[in-house]
């Protein structure tokens, strides 16, 4: 079964930083990576889905990267903005081979950007 | 539809009394999933529905919790003798094969209904 940890726990920086959002995961044999966002006391929104066979995807400042070998995901979000702030969220599925059986959570980075 | 809606948005009860959530997926999902997360915490599977047979539970799904879909559409979650620890936000989502991303299973999340136990 996987496990996914999210590298930092939380980040503060100011307005404008380009910063870079860690994720790993112990079963490299996987069917897709998804990050998530949530603001406080709210559900999650998708950000971005990247497929095994992808490297990357990009939505506006978003970036996701995915390297399966070795069990990694970052996401690069471009001139930060105080909207940004929320908890960010790695997923992947609980089983190798994907399938409908649910998702794995990191705990999450909690984001902080200063105006 | 407006995707996932969950009900009610918060609810505090004392501790060993019963509660019921319910979550109205979208409606051309089959797929529908209930998790739980706490504070600091990242979602939590605990079961998961196909049309209304229930195919999964997570071992955190202890004999207190209850979660059914008889017709195959919306779903309730009743927790049972409420203790301190079940004090949560019990999140649902619903899915179907993503056919622009090669069948990938991408859900949609409600916004959650939030559990305090006093």
């Amino acid at each position: 079964k996987q496990e996914v940890t999210q590298i930092p726990a939380a980040l503060s920086v100011p307005e404008g930083e380009n910063l870079v959002l860690n994720c790993s995961f112990t079963d490299s044999a996987i069917y897709n990576l998804q990050w998530f966002r949530q603001d406080p006391g709210k559900g999650l929104t998708s950000l971005l889905l990247i497929q095994s066979s992808q490297r990357e995807q990009t939505s506006g400042r978003l970036n996701a990267s995915l390297d399966k070998s070795s069990g990694r995901s970052t996401l690069y979000i471009a001139a930060s903005q105080p909207g940004d702030s929320a908890t960010y969220l790695c997923t992947v599925p609980m089983y190798s081979g994907g399938g409908a059986d649910g998702l794995t959570f990191g705990k999450g980075t909690h984001l902080i950007i200063q105006p | 539809d407006t995707g996932v809606s969950q009900n009610p948005r918060h609810k505090i009860t004392k501790r060993g009394q019963n509660v019921t959530f319910r979550c109205d997926p979208i409606s051309e999902h089959n797929r529908l999933y209930w998790y739980r997360q706490t504070l600091g915490q990242g979602p939590e599977f605990l079961t998961y529905f196909q049309n209304e047979a229930q195919l999964e539970k997570s071992r955190l799904l202890s004999d207190r919790f209850s979660a059914e879909r008889p017709k195959g559409s919306f779903s309730t979650l009743e927790i049972q003798r409420t203790e301190q620890g079940d004090s949560a936000m019990y999140l649902c989502a619903s899915s179907s094969r993503d056919r622009e991303n090669s069948g990938a299973n991408v859900l949609t999340f409600g916004a959650g209904s939030r559990l305090t136990v006093l």
